[in-house]
């Protein structure tokens, strides 16, 4: 069973501060998404990274795919009370098509006004 | 608009009893997961379908089964219910191609007493 292990489990921060959420595994994936959960609601998709070393930016939201892309990070700038939400990462493995998704436990983040 | 939807959102069961959740899509998606979500754990990959037909197991299978007799719906059964299956359900769908994002719906909460 291949592991997604994110942290931290927990962030708790004042609006306008900046963090980083990490995603690491000790296997090679196809691709890494990122996708954040409100309450009472499924998952969105909010980025997919596919090529090691790549960046993607999603207006305050930076993410990066390792070089050896076996881990992830999502960078948020100046955080605001709307970015609150369960952030899990997913690494998708198998051939073509037929890829599945590995899901880290998530990293629920609290931004106060 | 096409959408996933789940039924029901909620569900209270006992001990060995048979529970079955509906999974419906529009989108024409060929793939068809289930997930479930527990506290610490993320998205475990429950079971999926790449087609009409077609079942596969994922990770935590043992005591769940699903059959796709269509491409729209995927139902999820709990043979004979047990308490550690309580925890939130989620159907997804996603195209065929690569890399291509997964739909999530809203989730079933299922309570086994």
């Amino acid at each position: 069973t291949q592991l997604l292990e994110q942290s931290p489990q927990f962030l708790s921060i004042q609006e306008g501060e900046n963090l980083t959420v990490y995603c690491n595994s000790s296997s090679v994936f196809s691709s890494l998404q990122w996708y954040r959960q409100e309450p009472g609601e499924g998952p969105v998709l909010l980025v997919t990274v596919v090529t090691g070393g790549e960046v993607k930016k999603l207006k305050r939201l930076t993410f990066q795919f390792g070089d050896a892309r076996k881990d992830s990070s999502l960078h948020i700038t100046a955080a605001q009370p709307g970015d609150t939400g369960l952030y899990l990462c997913a690494g998708a493995t198998g051939p073509g098509s037929a890829r599945q998704l590995t899901f880290g436990s998530g990293t629920q983040l609290t931004v106060l006004p | 608009d096409a959408e996933i939807t789940q039924s029901p959102r909620h569900k209270i069961t006992e001990t060995g009893r048979q529970v079955t959740l509906a999974c419906h899509q529009t989108w024409n998606h060929n793939n068809m997961f289930w997930y479930r979500q527990d506290l610490g754990h993320g998205l475990r990959l429950i079971h999926y379908s790449y087609g009409v037909h077609d079942t596969n197991k994922g990770e935590v299978s043992d005591g769940y089964s699903v059959s796709r007799s269509n491409t729209e719906d995927l139902p999820l059964t709990l043979e004979s219910a047990a308490s550690s299956q309580t925890s939130v359900y989620f159907c997804a769908s996603s195209d065929s191609g690569v890399n291509n994002e997964q739909f999530f719906g809203p989730g079933t909460r299922l309570t086994v007493l």
